[in-house]
């Protein structure tokens, strides 16, 4: 999926532990999201940013946090993970149009033991 | 479609058989819809797109058909290959305190026999 790069790709963390999950772009997109996907239930929005120096809260923003310090960068942070939160995490970007299609991520597979 | 638990809906075909995927969108407002492919260990991936002034959209190999009326989106993939086993998602661009979210479906598991 080039264009949107997340790193890492895999983490295991431990109950309590902390992590940030991080998301670049380079194709100067204003618009970026952050999705979790569990088995059944498609994709659910966690937090998205529609430009530098904007966040706002989707369905699922409990327990994560965001930053968007840098217009290619969209940072989604675990406070104190749990096990709740073990999921696949994906970053998507859009341009700033009403019609057009976004691009994602690789995916992020996290494991909270 | 809808699932319920863990499970996606899963459609089978044999390689060379027509596929139709189907979905149902939420919001009667959207105005945007897209298909999106995943692939096991990737992202999702854009197929086609269909404004609400349409009701088909043909790409190659593929067909998106729009019904207003019931909200209803189908995808329709001609002589389908092993390499179109994958999950389907549909998609709007839901508009939400003037900015638009790609909102999707569950998704449905489409597996292509040889």
């Amino acid at each position: 999926n080039a264009g949107v790069t997340q790193t890492p790709k895999f983490r295991v963390l431990k109950t309590g532990q902390s992590m940030t999950l991080l998301c670049a772009q380079d194709m100067n997109h204003e618009y970026m999201y952050w999705y979790r996907q569990d088995p059944g239930m498609g994709l659910r929005l966690i937090h998205y940013s529609v430009g530098e120096g904007t966040t706002a809260k989707g369905e699922v923003p409990d327990g994560y946090n965001v930053s968007r310090l840098k217009k290619q960068n969209f940072l989604l942070g675990l406070e104190s993970a749990a096990p709740s939160q073990t999921s696949v995490y994906f970053c998507a970007i859009r341009d700033g149009s009403k019609n057009t299609e976004a691009f994602f991520g690789q995916g992020t597979r996290l494991t909270v033991v | 479609g809808e699932s319920v638990g863990l499970h996606l809906p899963t459609l089978s075909v044999q390689e060379g058989d027509n596929s139709i995927i189907n979905c149902a969108y939420s919001n009667s407002a959207s105005d945007y819809f897209i298909w999106y492919k995943q692939e096991s260990g990737k992202g999702p991936q854009f197929i086609i797109d269909i404004r609400s002034n349409m009701d088909k959209r043909q790409g190659q190999r593929v067909t998106v058909l729009l019904n207003k009326t019931v909200k209803h989106l189908s995808l329709q993939i001609a002589a389908t290959q092993p390499g179109d086993s994958a999950v389907y998602f549909c998609a709007e661009n839901f508009a939400s305190g003037g900015s638009y979210i790609p909102t999707f479906g569950r998704g449905t598991s489409l597996i292509v026999h040889p």
